[in-house]
């Protein structure tokens, strides 16, 4: 089974653009979870999307924004790009198995720097 | 916020020498989770405990969790250089409405030297 893929795998952005990453989970997970790795704040997390519908928030401005389509594929968009938005972002997929986060699979990554 | 706290967060050991690392916890939790990350890659699942057991085994990994305590260890057994990650503990948070989220702490650094 392929893993988690992520892209593109690094971006290079000023502050003020939007970007947008994608994400494709295995084959059969309906969960994709998405997460924000600064050397500052660790690892934070963004949201999860389940059958296309926005199931968990965490504590970031509306600026970070996701959607989920029919084949489970992710994309995350952030607009109005600020320095302190430079990171490694991080998708990762579930099985649902029950109510509570189970193993997740997660993707290489996709590093984003904001000049 | 972290859920969990790592410690220490940096280690450093011989090659065939025992790594542990320990994680705390603030709220009741229903399982616990560990994963690796190699320098600035993606996150590898280790293991999943459930808050009903005491102790799990992977090959050379060994978690226990004390729920009483608020507490879990990972033991990596005869470490390899190939051990050298960050490893993170990872709890199931109360998010509301019936749903839960993946909190992680900040990780320990352990370098095994060879």
């Amino acid at each position: 089974k392929a893993g988690v893929t992520q892209t593109p795998r690094y971006l290079i952005k000023t502050r003020g653009q939007q970007v947008t990453l994608s994400c494709s989970p295995i084959s059969g997970h309906r969960s994709v979870s998405w997460y924000q790795q600064t050397p500052g704040q660790g690892l934070q997390f963004l949201f999860e999307y389940f059958s296309e519908t926005q199931r968990n928030k965490g504590n970031f401005p509306g600026r970070f924004s996701g959607r989920q389509f029919s084949n489970s594929r992710s994309e995350m968009n952030v607009s109005t790009l600020e320095l302190g938005d430079s990171a490694l972002y991080l998708c990762a997929s579930s099985l649902v198995t029950g109510g509570f986060p189970d193993e997740q699979f997660f993707g290489p990554g996709t590093r984003l720097t904001v000049l | 916020s972290q859920q969990g706290e790592e410690d220490p967060q940096a280690l450093s050991i011989q090659e065939g020498e025992n790594a542990t690392m320990n994680c705390s916890y603030k709220t009741s939790i229903n399982n616990l989770q560990w994963y690796r990350q190699n320098s600035g890659r993606g996150l590898v699942h280790l293991i999943l405990i459930r808050s009903n057991e005491r102790e799990k085994h992977s090959g050379r990994l060994r978690v226990t969790l004390d729920t009483s305590k608020k507490s879990s260890s990972l033991l990596i057994t005869a470490s390899r250089a190939a051990d050298t990650a960050s490893y993170f503990c990872a709890t199931d948070t109360y998010s509301g409405a019936g749903s839960y989220q993946l909190t992680f702490g900040k990780g320990t650094k352990l370098s095994v030297i060879p």
